[in-house]
């Protein structure tokens, strides 16, 4: 099946940093991909829908000044947590669909701690 | 997308089937049911989809009812890796659509050695 990388696996930093998280297609295009966060025993929740070339799409309730989603190529999409606080501690996973077909898949997530 | 209902946890033995059930009684036609599962701090893993025919591949057989309503995951020998929480997604198909997947709660299925 298709794959799809995400970097870093996990992270940790200072609160008030600025962290960034890459989603590689690596053997096909996407054209969308979908970025989800998801907090301890908790199920996935969409956070936006990343459109190559164009602006995301915020889920209602996501800062998108504070979530900043670049998707600058067929391959690639970033999502970078600024001024991080405590709070945003969360694991957060990319997927995204090879076009024209029906299965998302996903990346193996990034576990972000914030002290 | 129609609404899924999940069992919260289930226990198999290993090398057993195990038998994960899923109610979508608001299915309309067009609509696939998906599972996939997600092992513990790792990203969801796609297992299997269908319509209205029953589906088997090398991970497991999906049997959906006939009226659609309900569905049940069957894993035919599970292992100790099986153990995760499976979700059965109820999802519009259409040729081309970007759109998302929307997750429940989910079962988490231990298999007990």
């Amino acid at each position: 099946g298709a794959v799809v990388s995400q970097h870093p696996s996990w992270v940790i930093c200072k609160s008030g940093t600025s962290v960034k998280i890459e989603c590689r297609s690596l053997d096909f295009q996407a054209t969308t991909m979908f970025w989800y966060r998801q907090f301890p025993k908790q199920s996935l929740m969409l956070m936006a829908t990343s459109n190559e070339g164009s602006k995301a799409t915020y889920e209602q309730g996501v800062e998108k000044d504070k979530f900043l989603i670049n998707h600058a190529s067929l391959t690639l999409s970033t999502l970078t947590v600024t001024s991080a606080h405590p709070e945003d501690s969360s694991f957060y996973i990319c997927s995204a669909r090879v076009s024209g077909g029906e299965k998302l898949f996903f990346g193996s997530g990034t576990q972000l701690s914030v002290l | 997308d129609a609404k899924t209902t999940q069992p919260p946890s289930m226990d198999c033995a290993e090398g057993r089937a195990a038998n994960l059930p899923c109610n979508h009684s608001t299915i309309s036609g067009n609509e696939y049911v998906y599972w996939y599962r997600q092992i513990h701090s790792q990203g969801p893993q796609y297992i299997i989809h269908g319509l209205k025919n029953n589906e088997t591949n090398e991970m497991a057989s999906l049997i959906i009812t006939e009226d659609r309503k309900s569905s049940t995951l069957i894993l035919p020998h599970a292992t100790l890796r099986d153990t995760a929480v499976y979700y059965c997604i109820v999802r519009l198909q259409r040729s081309g659509s970007a759109r998302q997947l929307t997750f429940g709660s989910g079962t988490q299925l231990t298999v007990l050695p």
